[in-house]
């Protein structure tokens, strides 16, 4: 079993709807992050949290909501999906290594949604 | 705001070529990532590097990390089919517990 999964894998969905992408992780992490792609702008980050009661906006965060439900489970939502938030969606987990080194990211095979 | 000038965007060359991919910025990093990402995954860490100058090696790749921290390359001799695939640079921006201000890719296409 992968160490973080996120599920739906693919979905589907039309304007205006709520969309909920789950995230789970097995690594023992605090910190997990959720990132967008798109095709040539890279990885950008839209939220990120270091502990259960640590949340904090990334670049992009506007259009999204997370939850953390406990120190495995970040949740992303979208609280009314619009088109130009069709991507590939990531969480990621990673170890905390101090001195300001982030350490290696440890992501999930992605979430593709379509937003029609 | 601190960007990170990946070069090239995609690349498609034959086997047992060589090629070398860029990861430029004006400003300092405390350290660089390296990741792959194959299609229907995440990406992966290739490598990390932290001080100006180093040279990491991993097989057939070799990560160069510029002397003043700004810029790195990740070269590839004889490219073989495996390596297709997405690159990733990722620079730790200096006095942040977390930000990684990411690369666009190269998207690495090797043709038997």
């Amino acid at each position: 079993d992968a160490d973080v999964t996120q599920t739906p894998r693919n979905r589907i969905t039309k304007t205006g709807k709520r969309i909920m992408l789950e995230c789970s992780q097995t690594k023992g992490h605090d910190r997990m992050y959720w990132y967008r792609q798109d095709p040539g702008l890279g990885l950008r980050l839209i939220y990120y949290s270091f502990d259960v009661k640590d949340i904090n906006k990334g670049e992009i965060s506007d259009g999204y909501s997370v939850s953390r439900q406990a120190q495995a489970k970040f949740s992303l939502s979208l609280e009314s999906a619009i088109p130009n938030q069709t991507a590939l969606y990531f969480c990621a987990t990673s170890d905390f290594n101090g001195g300001g080194f982030t350490g290696e990211l440890f992501f999930g095979e992605g979430s593709r949604l379509t937003v029609l | 705001t601190q960007l990170l000038e990946q070069s090239p965007q995609f690349l498609s060359i034959q086997e047992g070529e060589n090629l070398t991919v860029y990861c430029n910025s004006s400003s300092v990093f405390s350290s660089l990532q390296w990741y792959r990402q194959e299609p229907g995954e995440g990406p992966v860490l290739l490598v990390t590097v932290v001080t100006g100058g180093e040279v990491k090696k991993l097989k057939r790749l070799t990560f160069q990390f510029g002397d003043a921290r700004k810029d790195s390359s990740l070269h590839i001799t004889a490219a073989q089919p495996g390596d297709t695939g997405l690159y990733l640079c990722a620079g730790v921006a200096p006095r942040s517990n977390y930000q990684l201000i990411w690369g666009a890719g190269t998207k690495l296409i090797i043709k038997p």
